[in-house]
């Protein structure tokens, strides 16, 4: 199973908006609804933050959000605060039963 | 509350074998498919292997399949991975959680270091 493409990096001044792709093929991202999305600390847990492509778990603010089109999804975080400065990983639903994650983006609030 | 935490990490030869565990509490363990996903220093989220609610279907990364084997003790709420052979590339950080979604875990453990050197 090949390893979704991110970028390795995106950044945003605070009270921005901006958005992390999260590119994959027709047998994985373009195949399914199963798409989420973890934001990571360094040295903590992941912290699942989208799961079904675009739903938000209890607790997470709405300022993040996610979407698909096509083979790509993507997190957009709107209203850039400091504490969302993190990396942030996408996963998806391969079929039988197999998962793939991304390689990750570091997201800088500058 | 739900806590997951995971015992068992530690520093291993090339080649020597390790057995990871998961103790869950806070939730009803035996309602929840259950994996297991490592990172590597610097690098990014790879799934390792998953086991459903009664330990009857298990699913594992090609690249580890003969080597892992997950399991559960539904009684214990307890979640295990059992790594032989190991190689220094699998020297990671592995996290035990919980699948409350479909490709989705909602809960993570702290992470149990695994160091394969010599």
């Amino acid at each position: 199973q090949s390893a979704l493409t991110q970028p390795p990096s995106a950044s945003g001044s605070p009270g921005q908006s901006v958005t992390i792709s999260c590119t994959g093929t027709s047998s994985d991202v373009g195949g399914y609804s199963h798409v989420s999305w973890y934001q990571q600390y360094p040295g903590k847990a992941p912290k699942l933050v989208i799961y079904e492509v675009s739903e938000r778990p209890s607790g997470v603010p709405d300022r993040f959000s996610g979407s698909k089109s096509g083979n790509t999804a993507s997190l957009t975080v709107s209203g850039l605060q400091t504490e969302d400065e993190a990396d942030y990983y996408c996963c998806s639903y391969a079929g039988s039963r197999y998962q793939v994650f991304g390689g990750g983006t570091k997201l800088t609030v500058l | 509350e739900v806590h997951l935490v995971e015992s068992g990490g530690g520093l291993v030869q090339p080649g020597g074998s390790l057995r990871l565990s998961c103790v869950a509490s806070g939730f009803t363990f035996s309602d929840y498919w259950m994996t297991w996903v490592r990172q590597a220093p610097g690098k990014g989220l790879e799934l390792v292997a998953s086991i459903n609610h009664v330990g009857s279907e298990k699913q594992f990364v090609d690249s580890l399949k003969g080597r892992i084997t997950i399991s559960r003790d539904n009684s214990k709420n307890s979640l295990y991975l059992q790594m032989n052979n190991l190689r220094a590339e699998d020297t990671a950080v592995y996290y035990c959680a919980r699948a409350a979604y479909h490709s989705a875990w909602d809960y993570w453990g702290q992470g149990a270091l695994v160091t394969v050197s010599s």
